[in-house]
């Protein structure tokens, strides 16, 4: 079982929608990361959380530590935010320095 | 001010070559660290470099090397190449081993 899981793995949207994305992690985590990542590779990180909720534009990123369980949120969907959005975890464990584990990512499509 | 750049953009490479990836971090930023993302998985770290010294390493054969230079840029070696390494080589560069990682656009490489 993969250690950062995500759900769904594909979702289609109509322009407008309300969107969630979730992430449950197994492990204990310092911080983690929302990634967007377009067509040709290139990502671009949205959040990094360790508690709480943050909010940017029309995205917003929540988090429960007890429950190990992260959603991004996305109102008013557009067309521009189709891409495979990606949750990324730091453990804990002091061992793993920075480094990131990932999901395997969502793929996000909103039609006009 | 630029991201982080990584070269080449694209790369083929036949089975047993070796392969050199560049990255060159956000001005300023002292940690690199690469990923490998298959096609249709999420990044795999593969190494993170701090101040030119290796702070961690994920799950990779000895195959795959690395080194960061006194000007923070880096250099990702693959040797022996497989077609199993095929795959976009991602880089991201942070101010400090905890904060959070910039990605550079990657570099595709093709083994056949």
């Amino acid at each position: 079982k993969n250690e950062v899981e995500q759900s769904p793995q594909n979702l289609t949207a109509q322009e407008g929608e309300f969107i969630t994305i979730n992430c449950s992690y197994s492990v204990g985590i310092s911080a983690l990361h929302w990634l967007q990542q377009h067509p040709g590779g290139g990502i671009v990180s949205l959040f990094m959380l360790s508690s709480g909720k943050k909010k940017h534009g029309r995205l917003i990123a929540t988090i429960n530590i007890q429950e190990k369980h992260s959603s991004l949120h996305i109102t008013a969907s557009h067309p521009r935010d189709s891409a495979v959005y990606i949750c990324a975890v730091r453990k804990s464990d002091g061992g793993s320095q920075g480094n990131l584990i990932f999901g395997k990512g969502t793929k996000l499509s909103v039609k006009p | 001010d630029a991201g982080v750049t990584q070269s080449p953009t694209h790369l083929i490479k036949t089975r047993g070559q070796h392969v050199t990836l560049r990255c060159s971090p956000i001005s300023g930023h002292k940690s690199v660290s690469w990923y490998q993302q298959v096609l249709g998985q999420g990044p795999q770290f593969i190494f993170q470099y701090y101040e030119k010294e290796e702070r961690g390493r994920g799950n990779f054969p000895d195959r795959f090397s690395a080194r960061q230079f006194p000007n923070y840029s880096s250099e990702l070696n693959v040797n022996a190449l497989l077609l199993g390494d095929s795959a976009l080589y991602l880089c991201a560069s942070s101010s400090h081993l905890l904060e959070t990682q910039y990605f550079g656009p990657g570099t595709r490489l093709l083994v056949l």
